[in-house]
């Protein structure tokens, strides 16, 4: 029983380069999820999708984009990463609308922007 | 969605009960009270939601009261493994999106 997967858990980056952090869930959830958390601090929803085909800014969209590749799976990209992105990112799923009993949490990546 | 007032930290002995508070005061009659907590460096774990009656499961109670504008989250005989930064958010139930805004939390620090 994986629950959400988050790949890669750790990342360094140079400043201007791009990537892309990868999320699977295999629960069937209908949405999902990219929080963003820096040290002592709350988490911030950067983007999220509430069903396969949609997607919508959260708190802090600005500087990434994501992709809902199809049910299981939602990126999320860094086109120029900048140092204020060293954070450490979670992916999260549930089962949408109607019904919620709670997020699932990936286990997180933690990037850091030289 | 209705905003949240939590402790920044609370200390609590091990084996002894764990009351960890939340005020809402602004909250609104389709918004329910869900919490979460986050263990160092893990992903946040859902723990328990109530919209006015008050819940129970195998981790923890969660006490409403009766205006709705606070709540209590009880873990009945707290172990150093529950130390953890305790979350209490309120939203709507449904709709489009069950996007979830977390605060700051509250530290708990269970001692031996």
């Amino acid at each position: 029983n994986a629950g959400v997967t988050q790949t890669p858990k750790f990342q360094v980056l140079k400043t201007g380069q791009s990537m892309t952090l990868q999320c699977a869930q295999d629960m069937n959830h209908n949405s999902m999820y990219w929080y963003r958390q820096d040290p002592g601090m709350g988490l911030r929803l950067i983007y999220y999708s509430a069903s396969e085909g949609t997607t919508d800014k959260g708190e802090v969209p600005n500087g990434y984009n994501v992709s809902r590749l199809n049910k299981r799976e939602f990126s999320l990209r860094l086109e120029s990463a900048a140092p204020s992105q060293t954070s450490v990112y979670f992916c999260a799923s549930s089962e949408g609308t109607g019904r919620f009993y709670g997020y699932t949490f990936g286990s997180g990546t933690r990037l850091t922007v030289v | 969605d209705a905003k949240t007032t939590q402790p920044t930290s609370m200390d609590c002995a091990e084996g002894r009960a764990a009351n960890l508070p939340c005020n809402h005061s602004t909250i609104s009659g389709n918004e329910y009270v869900y919490w979460y907590r986050q263990i160092h460096s893990q992903g946040p774990q859902y723990i328990i939601h109530g919209l006015k009656n008050n819940e129970t499961n195998e981790m923890a109670s969660l006490i409403i009261t009766e205006d709705r504008k606070s709540s209590t989250l009880i873990l009945p005989h707290a172990t150093l493994r529950d130390t953890a930064v305790y979350y209490c958010i309120v939203r709507v139930r449904g709709g489009a999106t069950n996007k979830l805004i977390f605060g700051t939390g509250t530290l708990l620090a269970v001692q031996p």
